[in-house]
């Protein structure tokens, strides 16, 4: 079965500082993998994603992230946050079938505070 | 594109009651999902939709739950006679199925059983 962990629960970074949530997961096959963020009381809004090809992906609002086979991580990445993107983050692990997607796999969420 | 559309925002009811939730997808969707967020843990999968036909479903749905898309468009999750475990985040995604693609979320239907 798949599986994703988060191992931090909270973060606290300073604004304008650098980031890195990480991610591990548990997948039998080559993994579909994304990040997603959800504000208090909203969805989920879909950060980045990848599939296959490069290991480092670009997504919305500065965000990156690396895919290490090796070390079954994919960690976020943003240089510098701003206020704003305080959030809780979720990565996920996706299966496919049938040509579409079966559904995803979320970790437990690691929750970002910016602090001034 | 008006996004994925659920109702209600929010629900409160008593235990034993009955409740629905819609879910309306994107339109040229023609996969449609249903997750279940508890405080603090990331959106659990409960069923998913291809068209009208129901591929998939947790073991986290019990027999009281029961989701339907009669017409291969928008999708209703029933829950009856509710319990207090019940209470969470009822959230609905769609996508599109051809080649690889992403679920897009919509705002959830918060659930309080008192």
């Amino acid at each position: 079965a798949q599986s994703v962990t988060q191992p931090d629960i909270h973060i606290t970074v300073s604004e304008g500082a650098s980031l890195e949530l990480r991610c591990n997961y548990s997948y039998g096959a080559t993994p579909y993998l994304f990040w997603y963020v959800q504000s208090p009381g909203q969805g989920l809004q879909l950060l980045l994603k990848y599939f296959s090809g490069d290991t480092l992906v670009q997504g919305i609002k500065g965000f990156e992230a690396e895919f290490k086979r090796s070390q079954s991580s994919f960690n976020l990445r943003k240089p510098s946050v701003h206020w704003s993107d305080a959030a809780e983050y979720f990565c996920a692990v996706g299966s496919y079938s049938g040509g579409g997607a079966d559904g995803l796999t979320f970790g437990k969420g690691t929750h970002l505070i910016i602090q001034p | 594109d008006t996004g994925v559309s659920q109702d209600p925002r929010h629900k409160i009811t008593k235990r034993g009651q009955n409740v629905t939730f819609r879910c309306d997808p994107i339109s040229e969707h023609n996969r449609l999902y249903w997750y279940r967020q508890t405080l603090g843990q990331g959106p659990e999968f409960l069923t998913y939709f291809q068209n009208e036909a129901q591929l998939e479903k947790s073991r986290l749905l019990s027999d009281r739950f029961s989701a339907e898309r009669p017409k291969g468009s928008f999708s209703t999750l029933e829950i009856q006679r509710t319990e207090q475990g019940d209470s969470a985040m009822y959230l609905c995604a769609s996508s599109f199925s051809q080649g690889v693609e992403k679920l897009f979320f919509g705002s959830g239907t918060q659930l309080s059983v008192l």
